[in-house]
């Protein structure tokens, strides 16, 4: 079953602007990750931040974690027409295998130039 | 530095035909292995994955198999294809942390089955 949501589904913004994706989770994790997959491709790994860490930056990246309502948000500042991608959450959940990490739906990300 | 590869890049088969995807992994030993599949627009839903060779977990019934003969290579296979295979597949890999929480995943450029 999905343990990430991202929220919103779709995200339209233009050239310039920034970008806020969330994702919610349901059980207790070790860490959070956001990927971003361009069409038809592959999904390459952008930022990890563990339960113990509130924020993290990562160039224009900036992740949010909240432990307590069990949520995450994706700051993409000064957004370019290359942002545009579906960007994922993955949790690895704590207490469970060490070996997977379980998706969300996604947030379809066009930044219009 | 590594590099993962998928094979093919596009596939269309016909219903009730036989599968074989090959995802091979370079520079790493030891490698988690992963299959997902992703339906058009949708997430990722894990299908096997592999701690080590010979060692295959399934995380959903269907009637997909997958096989580990070599330490990093992983292959998807199927003795007859349904409709509803078709997607895009993706294979992963990380490196194996037998105690220690998962850490990040590296996906190859993924196959596209079109099954008719």
């Amino acid at each position: 079953s999905q343990q990430g949501e991202e929220d919103p589904q779709a995200l339209s913004i233009q050239e310039g602007e920034n970008a806020t994706m969330n994702c919610s989770y349901k059980t207790s994790i070790n860490n959070l990750q956001w990927y971003r997959q361009n069409s038809g491709r592959g999904l390459v790994h952008l930022i990890l931040i563990r339960s113990n860490e509130r924020e993290k930056h990562s160039g224009r990246l900036r992740v949010t974690l909240d432990t307590s309502k069990k949520s995450s948000s994706l700051l993409i500042t000064a957004s370019r027409a290359a942002d545009t991608a579906s960007y994922f959450c993955a949790t690895e959940n704590s207490g469970g295998s060490n070996y997977k990490l379980t998706f969300g739906k996604g947030t379809l990300l066009t930044v219009n130039p | 530095s590594q590099t993962i590869h998928q094979w093919p890049a596009t596939l269309v088969q016909p219903v009730g035909s036989p599968l074989s995807l090959e995802c091979t992994v370079e520079g790493t030993s030891n490698p988690n292995l992963y299959w997902y599949r992703q339906a058009a627009g949708r997430g990722l839903q894990l299908l096997f994955y592999s701690v080590g060779i010979g060692q295959i977990s399934s995380e959903v019934p269907q009637n997909l198999s997958a096989s580990r003969p070599q330490d990093r290579q992983f292959i998807l296979s199927s003795k007859k294809l349904l409709l509803s295979d078709s997607g895009f597949y993706l294979c992963a890999w990380s490196v194996l942390h037998a105690f220690y929480p998962q850490e990040t995943q590296y996906f190859g450029p993924g196959t596209r089955l079109l099954v008719l």
